[in-house]
């Protein structure tokens, strides 16, 4: 299986625009999910379906999807947005196995 | 909202045995498929398997396949992880979730706080 590709990290002052990006082939043909996970807490789905977002999740969070190129966009980034944030699909061949981008460390 | 709740985290030697469980509140109310999901110390999420809402179905990571065993009693509503030939690799926090089905794909929607295996001598 493979693994999506992300930035290690990724840096933004209060109140300007982060995108995390997520890369993969896969992305093409499948979906991607995006969760946030803060030190020391269980993750919480932002995103799902490239570009839903549950209810609950601030409307700054935005996903997208351009074919192997998975983002997120979280507009006026706030202080408190600072977490890891991994996103997730599934094997290219099976909608039942999933797969983790490596994560990526948003510092607002 | 109500989160799973994982058990039977541990210190287990190389080569050995746990059984995890995870017991869900809401699964009495509508049958849900589940996942396990794992994070070493300081790593990032991995995947570990699916159970469908029926018990039917069962799913692993290639890297857990053969000795990993997911299973559910819906007496109790208690999803199970068996996990047998542990190496060091295993150690991690275990994050049960509760799974959203759309558009026929699976993915985690609710996670409990995950229970710690450690596997060492």
């Amino acid at each position: 299986s493979y693994e999506p590709t992300q930035p290690p990290s990724v840096s933004v002052p209060p109140g300007q625009t982060a995108r995390i990006t997520c890369s993969g082939d896969v992305l093409a043909k499948k979906f991607a999910y995006w969760y946030q996970q803060k030190s020391g807490q269980a993750p919480l789905l932002v995103i799902y379906e490239d570009s839903k977002r549950p209810s609950g999740i601030p409307e700054r969070f935005a996903g997208s999807n351009s074919g192997t190129v998975a983002t997120l966009t979280i507009s006026g980034a706030q202080v408190e947005d600072e977490a890891d944030y991994f996103c997730f699909s599934t094997d290219i061949d099976d909608n039942h196995t999933g797969v983790f981008g490596g994560g990526t460390k948003l510092t607002v | 909202q109500v989160q799973p709740v994982e058990s039977g985290g541990g210190v287990i030697p190389p080569g050995g045995s746990l059984r995890l469980s995870c017991v869900d509140a809401v699964i009495g109310v509508r049958t849900y498929a589940v996942h396990w999901v794992r994070q070493a110390p300081g790593k990032g999420l991995e995947w570990v398997s699916l159970i469908s809402d029926d018990g039917k179905k069962k799913f692993y990571a290639d890297s857990v396949k053969g000795r990993f065993t997911i299973s559910r009693d819906r007496s109790s509503d208690t999803i199970h992880l068996e996990m047998h030939s542990l190496t060091r690799e295993d150690s991690a926090v275990y994050f049960c979730a509760r799974s959203a089905y759309s558009n026929a794909y699976y993915y985690m929607d609710v996670w409990g706080k995950g229970t710690t295996v450690t596997v060492s001598s």
